[in-house]
């Protein structure tokens, strides 16, 4: 299994400003997700995030709103930028596991936008 | 992926085996059934996978009809801890990296009581 872990675990933020949240994995992992959990709400995949290259967005997120960086294969930044109060979410990430049939997730990051 | 559906809630006795239905019969030849379950404030946790046959692992058992319709996760003696969102999802084993995220539904609102 892999140990994901996240920063921060939840913060308040001001509309308009941004917010960084980091994943750290504790082993090399080829594909990592970004998904996004809104209050009383299933999870929706936001981006897939492979090292060297390019994120892949899913429908209705664009780069400009949340932009990946993924400069190793241990760690990935996730940013939510000019944030308003319908950002307000937990903001998860996922690895695939070895064997390619199971996901790992880190614990989220709960944001509040005021 | 195919879609899925589950009850919205179930209850469930502490020591009594919780039996948690899915259907999937729109499911193709080449997708997996998952269980995925999140327990309050914390991601997602992988439980268990099967294609056709009955699967059984240290935290539940799958089993698949037939027809591969429909699928029925059992936790043989569910205790408080058990209480979560479970989530069934059907999609094809990640193949290098392509199409490997996971599409969650509402899930089934598993509760045990004492």
């Amino acid at each position: 299994s892999a140990v994901i872990s996240q920063k921060p675990s939840r913060d308040i933020c001001q509309r308009g400003t941004s917010l960084t949240i980091q994943c750290q994995v504790d082993s090399q992992v080829t594909m990592m997700f970004w998904y996004r959990q809104q209050p009383g709400q299933s999870l929706t995949l936001i981006a897939t995030a492979n090292q060297g290259s390019e994120a892949t967005y899913e429908s209705g997120f664009v780069i400009d709103k949340f932009p990946i960086s993924r400069p190793n294969l241990t760690f990935s930044t996730l940013t939510v930028s000019n944030m308003s109060p319908e950002d307000s979410s937990i903001y998860l990430c996922s690895v695939q596991g070895q064997g390619r049939y199971e996901q790992y997730f880190g614990p989220g990051t709960r944001l509040t936008v005021t | 992926d195919a879609k899925t559906t589950q009850p919205t809630s179930m209850d469930c006795a502490e020591g009594r085996a919780a039996n948690l239905p899915c259907n999937h019969s729109t499911i193709s030849g080449n997708e997996y059934v998952y269980w995925y379950r999140q327990i309050h404030s914390q991601g997602p946790q992988y439980i268990i996978h099967g294609l056709k046959n009955n699967e059984t692992n240290e935290m539940a058992s799958l089993i698949i009809t037939e027809d591969r319709k429909s699928s029925t996760l059992i936790l043989p003696h569910a205790t408080l801890r058990d209480t979560a969102v479970y989530y069934c999802i059907v999609r094809v084993r990640g193949v290098n990296n392509a199409g490997n995220m996971l599409t969650f539904g509402g899930g089934t609102r598993l509760m045990v009581k004492p």
